[in-house]
């Protein structure tokens, strides 16, 4: 059973606008979630985090946004570049454990 | 030059055969992982190690045979190597104070 969904296998964003991402989660337990982004051909490098006790947390033209309530979080980019063409995962980490849990990812092509 | 590296970056195997993918990392960091990225799965983790001579299993460890002598270093082997196992293989370090996680390259490995 999948505990981080990201339904969108792929995302199609113009240039210059805003590209969301989003992540929906079945367990209340976890309390610090992540987004990975990762180019062909390479390993995933850390994007952005928030801890549980937030509801925003904001990195230059990134910023996560997390619902609780909805156990929903989502990732913009504003504004989107050539560059943020990728796979984006979403993770979290359940309170006091060790390993991190990814959704299957979501690929953004920022078209020009 | 400091970070995580993984070798050999591409392998070709057949099946039946012992196949062992090195993981190297110099940040000293405490966690170590064993991921595999398929299509429509993410990535899976494999095996896991919180210090030298401590590992346990993760979500897919079936087939697989891991070992932590050294705070830098954790191989992952398939002892008999099967057409399932085909994939993309990434190995990641944390510090045990956060759960961001830094990736390797990958390793493609191909069982034929």
């Amino acid at each position: 059973d999948q505990q981080v969904k990201q339904n969108s296998p792929s995302l199609s964003v113009q240039e210059g606008r805003i590209s969301i991402l989003n992540c929906d989660y079945t367990n209340s337990m976890f309390d610090y979630f992540l987004w990975y982004k990762k180019y062909p051909a390479e390993g995933p490098t850390f994007l952005i985090s928030i801890s549980s006790i937030k509801d925003k947390n904001e990195d230059g033209r990134f910023t996560v946004f997390l619902n609780k309530s909805a156990k929903h979080l989502s990732l913009h980019i504003v504004p989107s570049q050539p560059g943020d063409s990728a796979v984006y995962f979403c993770a979290a980490e359940p309170n006091r454990d060790d390993k991190i849990i990814f959704g299957k990812g979501t690929r953004l092509h920022i078209l020009p | 030059d400091a970070g995580i590296t993984q070798s050999p970056r591409y392998k070709i195997t057949e099946t039946g055969r012992q196949v062992t993918l090195m993981c190297h990392q110099t940040w000293s960091h405490s966690y170590m992982f064993w991921y595999r990225q398929d299509l429509g799965h993410g990535l899976r983790l494999i095996y896991y190690s919180a210090a030298a001579d401590i590992t346990d299993k993760g979500e897919v460890p079936d087939g697989y045979v891991v070992s932590r002598s050294k705070t830098e270093n954790f191989p992952l082997t398939l002892e008999s190597a099967t057409r399932s196992q085909t994939s993309v293989y990434f190995c990641a370090s944390s510090d045990a104070g956060g759960p961001e996680q830094y990736f390797g390259p990958g390793t493609r490995l191909t069982v034929t």
